[in-house]
């Protein structure tokens, strides 16, 4: 049973391109976390989706970032225009949505470097 | 501010101590996890305890909450040098939305 798989590990962009980043759950999970990792920093929070739903995205910028999981594929975060400050490791994070189930498993994160 | 603080910062320690980290949070949580990051890595969960709870052991670790005071402590017993890495706590409140702290690093020395 595969863990949650992040892909790219690290992906490097020019300040105005677009980053995207893929996350797939482990298998029988359909509840996606994405959260942001600054050097030195804890994690925070940035959007929460079930499968084709946007369930709360109160961390999420308002603007160039947005997310999806549709029904078929993994989880997608994608950042437009990138700048400088967008660097850091982005994580995604899975759990089943059954009762007494609230473990969230992490995946090994991509590491966005903006030049 | 953080939901989670952890304390201490740092916490340097020889193979085979006893090493207890702290978190204080501010609202009221579902549950409080603690979570294992090695350096570049990604996060390793440890144990969950939930608001009804007050301790939990799982293998060399002990978790104790305190709902009164807001605050857990995590206690790993007998370290050891793979015991090396950061330790964060993350409390649940919302949709199972997890707040993290700014984490301990703990180091153990052979």
């Amino acid at each position: 049973n595969a863990g949650v798989m992040q892909n790219p590990r690290h992906l490097v962009r020019r300040r105005g391109q677009e980053a995207r980043l893929r996350c797939s759950p482990m298998k029988g999970h359909s509840h996606v976390y994405w959260y942001r990792q600054l050097p030195e920093e804890g994690l925070k929070f940035m959007v929460y989706l079930q499968k084709e739903n946007i369930i709360d995205e109160s961390g999420m910028p308002k603007e160039r970032f947005s997310a999806e999981f549709p029904k078929e594929g993994p989880s997608i975060l994608r950042i437009q225009q990138v700048v400088r400050g967008d660097s850091a490791a982005y994580f995604c994070a899975t759990r089943s949505g059954r009762e007494h189930q609230e473990t969230q498993y992490f995946g090994p994160g991509t590491r966005l470097l903006v030049l | 501010s953080q939901q989670g603080e952890e304390d201490p910062q740092a916490l340097s320690i020889q193979e085979g101590e006893n090493a207890t980290m702290n978190c204080s949070y501010k609202t009221s949580i579902n549950n409080l996890q603690w979570y294992r990051q090695n350096s570049g890595r990604g996060l390793v969960h440890l144990i969950l305890i939930r608001s009804n709870e007050r301790e939990k052991h799982s293998g060399r670790l002990r978790v104790t909450l305190d709902t009164s005071k807001k605050s857990s402590s995590l206690l790993i017993t007998a370290s050891r040098a793979a015991d090396t890495a950061s330790y964060f706590c993350a409390t649940d409140t919302t949709n199972s939305k997890l707040t993290f702290g700014k984490g301990i690093t703990l180091s153990v020395r052979p």
